[in-house]
């Protein structure tokens, strides 16, 4: 059974600070992956995609994927209260192209 | 562009009955998947369907069940339900399968409560 693996938290950062969260996944044949943000009682929504080893940014959000380390991570910078909610990291499965999701982190931005 | 969506929002059944529901796709999208939502198991693949094929299956018993039809949407359907079903049914679309780029979009899902 492949796997993605988040530490589920809650992580509680002060506002204005970086948030770090960190994902591991077990298929080494993975090609693709996501971040999506889920807040509570909503369906998740996508935030970041990521293919290539190195960072992407979009915004306040930069993914870095590490396919060697079988490591995906997101970091969100100017972290506002708004950005509380619960973060889901998936991997699409190699031949099957199924998403596997992680369990998620919860994201809590102090005032 | 609308996103995904489903319908109903939400539904209150009872043990031993069954129940549909119903995703329409991003326009223009032809694969659709769906997903359980609970809080003990996080979120759990069902079924992914593409030109109105099962290409992918989970690990739920065959109470659950789906089919897409010729314009991309999608129903799934719950037989026998029993109380360890309530939970978020999502559905998501993506333009195609494959190439594994290919993003994924969730709806605003259903929510089954089982009593």
């Amino acid at each position: 059974q492949k796997e993605v693996e988040q530490n589920s938290g809650p992580l509680s950062v002060p506002e204005g600070a970086i948030a770090s969260l960190n994902c591991t996944y077990s298929d080494r044949g993975s090609q693709s992956f996501f971040w999506y943000r889920q807040y509570s009682g909503k369906s998740p929504e996508l935030i970041m995609s990521i293919y290539s080893n190195g960072d992407k940014e979009d915004g306040r959000f930069t993914a870095q994927l590490n396919k060697a380390s079988q490591y995906v991570s997101l970091l969100i910078r100017d972290s506002q209260p708004s950005d509380s909610a619960t973060y889901l990291c998936a991997v699409r499965e190699s031949g099957t192209y199924k998403y596997i999701f992680g369990t998620g982190t919860r994201l809590k931005v102090l005032a | 562009k609308a996103g995904v969506t489903q319908t109903p929002r939400y539904l209150i059944k009872t043990r031993g009955q069954q129940v549909t529901l119903s995703c329409s796709p991003i326009s223009g999208h032809r694969s659709v998947s769906w997903y359980q939502q609970t809080p003990g198991q996080g979120l759990q693949f069902l079924f992914e369907y593409f030109s109105e094929t099962q290409r992918n299956k989970g690990n739920f018993p065959g109470r659950f069940s789906g089919r897409q039809f010729s314009n991309s949407r999608s129903e799934m359907n719950v037989s026998t339900l029993e109380l360890g079903d309530s939970a978020l049914y999502l559905c998501a679309s993506s333009l195609t399968p494959t190439p594994s780029y290919n993003e994924q979009f969730f709806g605003p899902g259903t929510r089954l409560t089982v009593l």
